[in-house]
């Protein structure tokens, strides 16, 4: 089975400054992929970043990357720049083949507030 | 082009009422699936449907169940309301079954009085 803990229910962030939320995970699968989606008061969620178990770099997508530690089984999601509208909660998640259905399993999510 | 549409956005219905909940992918797109989210956590994965069949099933009651249309549209059905029902239905849609990221529709939120 697979399981995804974030630890922190709430973080703070100054405006312009960067921030790190924690993902760690545990799978018996040797093939899986890790994300990270935003989820505004609105309820969408927004793909923010992926990072699949045989890449060797980590990932960047603009202000995101993911600090993937294999061995620690963590895929830390780090903000640069952190700006007003990244107040958000973010979920890590991730998905295994798990017989084929791909199904993704989420994290219960950190609530981001950036500050002027 | 559109994203994924869920409709309605809002509804509040009482205990031991049915609901329906309906969701449009993103042109092309295939698979669907289904989460629950209660207040305070992360998405619960209901359903998978990928081609019209079922493909995953989450840990939920029989009280939910779900199609897909030939147009990819699908729908979410429950049964038997119960309080504990209460939260924002997500519907996601990806090209294939195994694509990932997903994307994901604004949600349908969901009150049992």
């Amino acid at each position: 089975a697979q399981k995804i803990t974030q630890t922190q229910p709430g973080m703070f962030v100054q405006e312009k400054e960067a921030v790190t939320l924690d993902c760690t995970y545990d799978t018996s699968d040797q093939s899986y992929g890790l994300f990270w989606y935003k989820q505004p008061s609105s309820g969408e969620m927004i793909f923010l970043i992926y990072q699949g178990s045989y890449d060797e770099q980590n990932a960047t997508e603009g202000r995101y990357s993911l600090n993937f530690q294999k061995a620690r089984k963590s895929a830390n999601l780090v903000i640069s720049a952190s700006q007003l509208g990244d107040s958000a909660m973010y979920f890590c998640a991730m998905r295994g083949p798990s017989g084929g259905s791909y199904i993704p399993t989420f994290g219960r999510g950190t609530s981001l507030i950036v500050h002027p | 082009d559109a994203g994924v549409t869920q409709s309605p956005t809002h509804l509040i219905k009482t205990r031991g009422q049915q609901v329906t909940l309906r969701c449009s992918p993103i042109s092309g797109h295939k698979s669907v699936s289904w989460y629950q989210q209660v207040l305070g956590q992360g998405p619960q994965f209901i359903f998978q449907y990928y081609e019209k069949e079922e493909r995953g099933r989450g840990n939920f009651p029989d009280r939910f169940s779900a199609r897909q249309f030939p147009n990819y549209s699908s729908e979410l059905n429950v049964n038997a309301l119960l309080l504990g029902d209460s939260a924002l239905y997500l519907c996601a849609s990806s090209l294939e079954q195994g694509d990932q990221p997903q994307h994901f529709g604004d949600g349908t939120r969901l009150s049992i009085l």
